[in-house]
């Protein structure tokens, strides 16, 4: 049984470009969530999704910034012009259930914008 | 909100010395608390984690971590440092949702070991 897989695992944007991150859960997995690490900070809980359904979007950002899980294929963090603060760690958690003590974090995707 | 505080930033111990890491939370209601370890650009693997029952818990690695509830600490050890246990450590707090699963996790600002030969 594969880990959290997420993709790229570094990706470098311009100001105003668009990235798009992946995160393919592990199996029997259908309970995914998106955390942020900016420098020297801890992670930052931004959304947490189930197949189809966004549940708690509180963390995110409410501009240019959206997720989804759809029924078929990887759960995707977009991010829309991208600006330098944008600038991060982005990891994909993913759970059996909606209980988050049996997360399982993938090895994150780096963004840098330039 | 929840919030957790990890005293110092950065914590340099010698090879074979006792390893303390300090978490201390902020909850009015006794959470799940876990302790996460980053090495450098990798993912964060879980050491160990308290839901309920015994306040004291054994992790990977020969890590244990003791839930004190009086002092609202869930602090870090292991008897014996190893070079390989050179990493940045993150304790974590889950949040209790209104639906009444504990999903978000609440993480300090981490702590970065250093072990000395």
């Amino acid at each position: 049984n594969a880990g959290v897989m997420q993709n790229p695992r570094h990706l470098v944007r311009r100001r105003g470009q668009e990235a798009r991150l992946r995160c393919s859960p592990m199996k029997g997995h259908s309970h995914v969530y998106w955390y942020r690490q900016l420098p020297e900070e801890g992670l930052k809980f931004m959304v947490y999704l189930q197949k189809e359904n966004i549940i708690d979007e509180s963390g995110m950002p409410k501009e240019r910034f959206s997720a989804e899980f759809p029924k078929e294929g990887p759960s995707i963090l977009r991010i829309q012009q991208v600006v330098r603060g944008d600038s991060a760690a982005y990891f994909c958690a993913s759970s059996p259930r909606e209980d988050g003590t049996e997360a399982f974090f993938g090895q994150g995707t780096r963004l840098t914008v330039v | 909100a929840q919030s957790v505080t990890q005293l110092g930033s950065h914590v340099s111990v010698s090879e074979g010395a006792l390893v303390l890491l300090r978490c201390n939370y902020s909850s009015s209601v006794p959470p799940y608390l876990f302790w996460y370890v980053q090495y450098p650009n990798q993912g964060l693997q879980l050491l160990l984690k308290y839901t309920t029952g015994a306040t004291l818990v054994k992790g990977i690695n020969g890590f244990e971590a003791e839930f004190k509830k009086s002092e609202t600490s869930f602090h870090l050890t292991k008897p014996s440092a190893h070079m390989s246990d050179a990493a940045e450590y993150f304790c974590a707090v889950s949040d209790l949702w209104s639906g009444g699963s504990n999903y978000k996790l609440t993480f300090g600002k981490g702590t970065l070991l250093t072990v000395n030969p």
